[in-house]
């Protein structure tokens, strides 16, 4: 069974320029989630997706930071205009079914994001 | 916040067993002990969750105590590969049970 994929691996940006980055779920899986993690920090909830829909972006600067998952599959995160302390690694994960207190989350190698 | 507390580091002897404790006095009865993992350069990687009896899977054996308040993770040979962020997660439902990472414990398996 193929795992959560992410693309680009790597990418450095500098700032007030924008970047997206891309995931695949695990074939199946109805729940996405997109965390942050800062060097040194546990990875932090940006988002969670169920299907195409939104269930949890409290933890999400919206003034900068967007997500999309049209057709309940894939998805982007966009960042736009970037910061220095945007600078992270963004991961992806994916589950079977939503927020259960026993639903698995199966996470992507993530994204390295430098802003210079 | 996270709801577990863990030592910042450990070191363990490769083909010994590494023990990881993880307190949470807080824990409410139908919560959730998880554990994940994260070595260098990946994402987090589950191991191993339970909420009364211990729990034994091909990775890692997880024993809780009887009073629930702390956890014990026991990867019983551990190796080289082991080295890594150990994250215990207590799976809160006032938060729509979301993982809350914590900083972990960094495990260090040494030859």
């Amino acid at each position: 069974e193929a795992g959560v994929a992410q693309s680009p691996r790597y990418k450095i940006i500098e700032k007030r320029q924008s970047v997206a980055f891309w995931c695949n779920p695990i074939s199946g899986h109805a729940t996405l989630y997109w965390y942050q993690q800062i060097l040194g920090q546990g990875p932090k909830l940006l988002i969670q997706f169920q299907n195409n829909g939104v269930v949890d972006d409290s933890q999400l600067p919206k003034d900068r930071f967007s997500a999309e998952r049209l057709k309940g599959v894939d998805s982007t995160l966009k960042i736009q205009p970037a910061k220095l302390e945007d600078s992270a690694v963004y991961l992806c994960a994916s589950s079977l079914t939503r927020g259960q207190s026993t639903d698995t989350q199966y996470f992507g190698p993530g994204t390295r994001l430098t802003v210079l | 916040d996270a709801k577990t507390t863990q030592p910042t580091s450990m070191d363990c002897a490769e083909g010994r067993a590494a023990n990881l404790p993880c307190n949470h006095s807080t824990i409410s009865g139908n919560e959730y002990v998880y554990w994940y993992r994260q070595i260098h350069s990946q994402g987090p990687q589950y191991i191993i969750h339970g909420l009364k009896n211990n729990e034994t899977n091909e990775m890692a054996s997880l024993i809780i105590t009887e009073d629930r308040k702390s956890s014990t993770l026991i990867l019983p040979h551990a190796t080289l590969r082991d080295t890594a962020v150990y994250y215990c997660i207590v799976r809160v439902m006032e938060y729509g049970n979301k993982l809350v990472f914590g900083a972990g414990t960094i495990l260090r398996v040494k030859s």
